[in-house]
């Protein structure tokens, strides 16, 4: 079965570093999203993308915050200059396959530490 | 805003045990409602849905109702088994059509011991 996947599954960087996340979406999917858990709060929508450009993001997603599809199958989170706050578990979610349920599947997260 | 909330906590039951997992929301327009689980390890997976109003969801024995009046969309499970530990999130979408984000609550952790 198609899956959503996430890499890497751990990221550990020190404060005012750069990270990126990276996911590769179900093939046929035309939908991607990032959303954020800190540790104990609720999963926050960050992003969503569509058409190789940004359909909506949230007010978290700063210029901090960057994203991009470099090659057709990975959709990738920058993060610069992280700062502690960054810490959280981050997902990516694809949807919009043939049969357009409109399911967002998800993968299963990197987790993100800033030191 | 769009806003979920969810019952905290985590929950622990034995094995066969009625389960409820309260959520209630707020949104301005009429949403689709959510459930997705998370097993340990794993992302999250959408679990059951409704779309309208009195819908009901249902998927693995779960089920949830989307109340209007309420404003509500509990999840409940006649006999939980070990296998249901994991946790639950409730979620909507703003649109009603799933292509645009999720408003999630925090999560209920739950452990069904044997």
């Amino acid at each position: 079965e198609p899956e959503v996947t996430q890499t890497p599954s751990h990221q550990v960087t020190q404060m005012g570093q750069e990270v990126i996340l990276r996911c590769v979406p179900i093939s046929n999917h035309l939908y991607f999203y990032w959303y954020r858990q800190i540790l104990g709060q609720k999963v926050e929508f960050l992003v969503s993308f569509y058409n190789n450009e940004i359909s909506e993001k949230s007010e978290i997603f700063d210029d901090q915050f960057s994203v991009e599809r470099p090659d057709g199958s990975n959709f990738t989170l920058k993060i610069r200059s992280t700062k502690l706050e960054d810490s959280a578990m981050y997902f990516c979610a694809s949807s919009g396959g043939p049969a357009d349920s409109n399911e967002q599947f998800f993968g299963p997260g990197t987790r993100l530490t800033v030191l | 805003g769009n806003s979920v909330t969810q019952m905290e906590g985590p929950v622990t039951l034995s094995e066969e045990a009625f389960l409820t997992i309260n959520c209630t929301y707020t949104a301005t327009g009429y949403p689709s409602l959510f459930w997705y689980v998370q097993y340990p390890g794993e992302g999250l997976q959408l679990l059951l849905k409704a779309t309208k109003a009195d819908d009901k969801g249902s998927n693995k024995g779960f089920e949830a109702t989307y109340r209007k009046e309420t404003t509500s969309f509990h999840l409940e499970k006649g006999s939980v088994q070990v296998s249901d530990s994991a946790v639950y999130f409730c979620a909507l979408s703003d649109l009603g059509f799933g292509n645009e984000k999720l408003t999630f609550g925090t999560g209920t952790r739950l452990t069904i011991i044997p």
